[in-house]
């Protein structure tokens, strides 16, 4: 299995800031790289697919960039509505996995 | 809009069999994928298995022994069945429909999920 990792595994930061977060695979998975939000009691909502195209209805805010095996999500002025967990997901191999998410609290 | 619903029970006995059903409306599920995926309370996200518009299944390994995807497409409904449980199966389960016909693969529409609790 591909084994995803996102660092950091938590955050802290105010409205305003740029947040990056960083997912890292065990393996190059080209292009194949999904992100998904998801906030408490909530099912997650797919932000980001193919690494960078911006799924419809997405803020243009949010972004993605990589290759291979190194991949970020990147908010580019975070919003009160943007603290959640991100996770990521490849779909290069079967079985298709996530990271371990990463969760983006309040300052 | 594409809206997808789990359904099944909440409460599920030790060595049973979990069964959950997705009804689909806004879209055929005569086209794309429609996939499994669970969340253990307070963890991770775990892609269970994938069925596509023709009939076709895939699984994760790890659960493969266990589980069954199949559709049913004058209902316009796909299931999961999921045998031989233990505690650790204790899980949001959602289904969702996902994009991957000649192109890339995600998960683009979810259900709202659904509570199992394995437990005697």
């Amino acid at each position: 299995d591909i084994q995803m990792t996102q660092s950091p595994s938590s955050l802290s930061a105010s409205v305003g800031d740029r947040v990056t977060i960083t997912c890292r695979a065990s393996q190059s998975i080209s292009s194949y790289l999904n992100w998904y939000q998801q906030k408490p009691g909530k099912a997650p909502k797919l932000l980001i697919y193919d690494t960078s195209s911006l799924q419809s209805g997405v803020p243009s805010r949010f972004s993605g960039s990589g290759s291979g095996t190194d991949f970020t999500l990147t908010i580019s002025s975070l919003q009160p509505e943007d603290f959640a967990t991100y996770y990521c997901q490849q779909s290069y191999s079967t079985p298709k996995t996530f990271g371990q998410g990463t969760k983006v609290e309040i300052k | 809009q594409v809206q997808l619903q789990e359904s099944g029970p909440g409460l599920v006995k030790p060595s049973e069999t979990l069964s959950l059903t997705c009804t689909v409306s806004g879209g055929s599920i005569s086209s794309y994928y429609w996939s499994w995926i669970r969340q253990p309370p307070g963890k991770g996200l775990e892609w269970i298995g994938d069925i596509s518009y023709s009939g076709s299944t895939s699984y994760n390994p790890s659960l493969k022994s266990r589980v069954t995807i199949s559709g049913d497409t004058s209902k316009n409904q796909f299931s999961l069945k999921l045998s031989f449980v233990t505690a650790a199966d204790t899980a949001v389960y959602y289904c969702a429909r996902t994009r991957g016909l000649g192109g890339p693969y995600y998960f683009d529409y979810w259900g709202q999920g659904t509570l199992v609790t394995v437990s005697s």
